[in-house]
């Protein structure tokens, strides 16, 4: 019974390069959120997808950043020309029938150098 | 605009037990999380309320007070593993529908001491 993964758990971009960051969410879970924390801060809400649709991304810069849930495969999270700010562990969290419990992955903690 | 309060730091004896409070300002309310988190992981599920009162849940215990915007999560006979923070989450209710996004506080660091 796998768990939400999420890959690689640990990422270290040069500035200016492109971070991508990879969810699979627990099976049978549809609904993906990702979430960014930054060092001495909390969770802030970055996106919410469902298979091939963006729900909500109110959360998400509006530059550099992008987020899909393709029909086959994994949520990717791309960060684009990474700057130093970028750095942070990304959560993503998955949701089933239940109302409440969001099962998260294992984070990906990027660091730009 | 939404806003979570919750202290900082906090700090216990072993086998004692401990409050962390957490208070909440939104437009509206559609559920109230409690999360551990320990240092480099994800954070893991203790707790859900959505309506006033006590859930136990082992040595876990949550309080809600809608009418206050006040929560607080109970831990008893604490234990070194948990050393952690605690994050108060409150669902975003200006959503609704399926949306599940989340808003949190800061976190609370729990020190449990010998």
């Amino acid at each position: 019974n796998a768990g939400v993964m999420q890959n690689p758990r640990h990422l270290v971009r040069r500035r200016g390069q492109e971070a991508r960051l990879r969810c699979s969410p627990m099976k049978g879970h549809s609904h993906v959120y990702w979430y960014r924390q930054l060092p001495e801060e909390g969770l802030k809400f970055m996106v919410y997808l469902q298979k091939e649709n963006i729900i909500d991304e109110s959360g998400m810069p509006k530059e550099r950043f992008s987020a899909e849930f393709p029909k086959e495969g994994p949520s990717i999270l791309r960060i684009q020309q990474v700057v130093r700010g970028d750095s942070a562990a990304y959560f993503c969290a998955s949701y089933g029938t239940a109302p409440s419990e969001a099962f998260f992955g294992q984070g990906t903690r990027l660091t730009v150098v | 605009g939404q806003n979570i309060d919750q202290p900082t730091e906090m700090t216990a004896t072993e086998g004692a037990i401990v409050q962390i409070n957490c208070t909440y300002q939104t437009s509206g309310f559609n559920g109230l999380f409690w999360y551990q988190q320990h240092a480099g992981e994800a954070p893991t599920f203790l707790s859900y309320n959505v309506l006033d009162g006590l859930e136990e849940k082992g040595r876990f215990s949550s309080f809600l007070s809608r009418s206050k915007g006040y929560s607080y999560l109970l831990l008893k006979e604490l234990q070194m593993k948990d050393s952690a923070s605690y994050l108060c989450a409150v669902r975003d209710p200006a959503r609704g529908g399926n949306n599940r996004k989340l808003i949190w506080g800061l976190g609370t660091s729990l020190a449990v001491n010998p």
